[in-house]
């Protein structure tokens, strides 16, 4: 079956070390997607790809980065990891159908920086 | 600001009721509009969807009605039962000029429902 991975789906890191969280999906799916999510904001933009060498920023981008060299995977990286980074993150896909695409989850991976 | 907004945190009904979750949105662009469950630990799973040219779109125990001259949309569950404990996230999307938005997705706070049996 079609689906959608995430590793690790737990990470502790320190303030200033860079961090990549790696997201793959089978559902050959052009476009992905990386939230974040924390209380009281429900699920936040970071990135989003709409194909291969396609990146751009979302909502809350400051300090993310993306980059997309294959349709499987959409890896994220925090270049210098900070406190206010410590969050559950969650990458998404889904097939281009004209505007109204549903968006199909992974499990999530939980950072908290220290 | 927060263009998509769920403004009651929690509902509790009794297992068997019919449980009402509501969302409002500010950005008239918005022409679809998606309706996500979470359980703890997991990732969002999506239960429903409606676009603006309905009002109402139905899937077994999950109805979703749309407002637009109000800007709100809700989610009836009937009859609710204790499975459905979750987080429930209203999202909205706008599929831009030719639909070259690719549904990009803002979502409302959340809205923890518990079934009670």
């Amino acid at each position: 079956d079609a689906e959608i991975t995430q590793s690790p789906r737990h990470k502790i890191t320190e303030t200033g070390r860079q961090v990549t969280l790696a997201c793959h999906q089978t559902w050959n799916h052009n476009n992905m997607f990386w939230y974040r999510q924390d209380l009281g904001h429900g699920l936040r933009l970071i990135h989003y790809s709409y194909g291969v060498q396609d990146t751009n920023k979302g909502e809350v981008s400051d300090g993310y980065s993306v980059s997309r060299s294959n349709t499987e995977d959409l890896p994220l990286t925090l270049e210098s990891a900070a406190s206010s980074q410590t969050s559950v993150y969650f990458c998404a896909s889904s097939e281009t159908r004209g505007g109204w695409e549903t968006q199909y989850f992974g499990p999530g991976t939980r950072l908290l920086v220290l | 600001d927060q263009q998509v907004k769920q403004n009651s945190p929690s509902l509790s009904v009794q297992e068997g009721r019919i449980s009402i979750l509501n969302c409002d949105y500010t950005n008239s662009m918005f022409d679809y509009f998606l309706w996500y469950k979470k359980y703890p630990a997991e990732g969002p799973t999506f239960l429903i969807s409606i676009s603006s040219i309905k009002d109402k779109n139905e899937d077994g125990r999950f109805t979703v009605f749309l407002n637009k001259s109000a800007k709100h949309l809700s989610l009836h569950i009937v009859p609710s039962q204790p499975g459905d404990s979750a987080v429930y996230f209203c999202a909205a999307s706008y599929s831009g000029a030719g639909g070259t938005s690719y549904g990009k997705l803002t979502f409302g706070q959340g809205t923890i429902l518990t079934v009670h049996p």
